[in-house]
């Protein structure tokens, strides 16, 4: 099923290295989010995007940046600065009007060597 | 802050067994809240919303601002609804959902 994918499904990050992760959406959402998934701490939002060219930081952006340079797009990048990016990655969109509707893509694991 | 606490990290019951997932939530304004699920090896979706007071595969979910809490509940439990449930609300002036923990919920035979 389309609609917002995810790449690469697995990713391995070594000591220093930055690493980007791909977000595409093909549902003509104005916004889009990104989120860390870890074992006993639920969905913790690190950026969203309401608008192409504007993103705002969530609860844990430390570490972590994107772009909005088109609207189908959302790269994250995790920053040799996240000391602890072992996670699970989960990308969404939605519509501005109904931004608690949000379509979750399947999601990237990222893994330190 | 605004929080959401999901006190249950698992949850056991039986087919047939009445569930109920447990949700409060801690927010300064006018709370709007969901219930996200999470399926094995499928995606995280939305399951319901309080604003709709609608029953989706039979499980209803009330928001009771006394109590802040907005408990998921289903009469009889289901195999299938064995799954990941997570408790969404909606803050930064309607532009962004915190989500708790997550409930496991497992259904037995």
């Amino acid at each position: 099923d389309g609609g917002i994918t995810q790449s690469p499904k697995y990713l391995f990050r070594k000591e220093g290295q930055n690493v980007t992760l791909s977000c595409e959406q093909n549902l003509n959402h104005d916004a889009m989010y990104w989120y860390r998934q870890d074992p006993g701490q639920g969905l913790r939002l690190i950026y969203y995007s309401q608008i192409v060219n504007d993103f705002q930081k969530g609860d844990i952006a430390e570490g972590y940046s994107v772009s909005r340079e088109k609207k189908e797009s959302f790269p994250l990048t995790v920053t040799s600065a996240q000391k602890n990016p072992t996670a699970f990655y989960l990308c969404a969109s939605s519509t501005r009007t109904r931004q608690e509707t949000q379509y979750f893509g399947p999601g990237t694991r990222l893994l330190v060597l | 802050a605004q929080r959401v606490t999901q006190p249950e990290k698992l949850l056991s019951v039986f087919k047939g067994a009445p569930v109920e997932l447990k949700c409060n939530y801690s927010y300064s304004g006018s709370p709007e809240l969901f219930w996200y699920v999470q399926y094995s090896r499928q995606r995280l979706q939305l399951l319901l919303r309080h604003i709709s007071r609608e029953s989706i595969k039979g499980f209803t979910a009330d928001l009771n601002k006394g109590e802040t809490s907005f408990h998921l509940k289903k009469p009889f439990a289901q195999e299938e609804d064995s799954a990941m449930y997570y408790c969404a609300l909606l803050t930064g002036g309607g532009n962004k959902l915190t989500f708790g923990t997550g409930t496991q919920l497992k259904v037995e035979l």
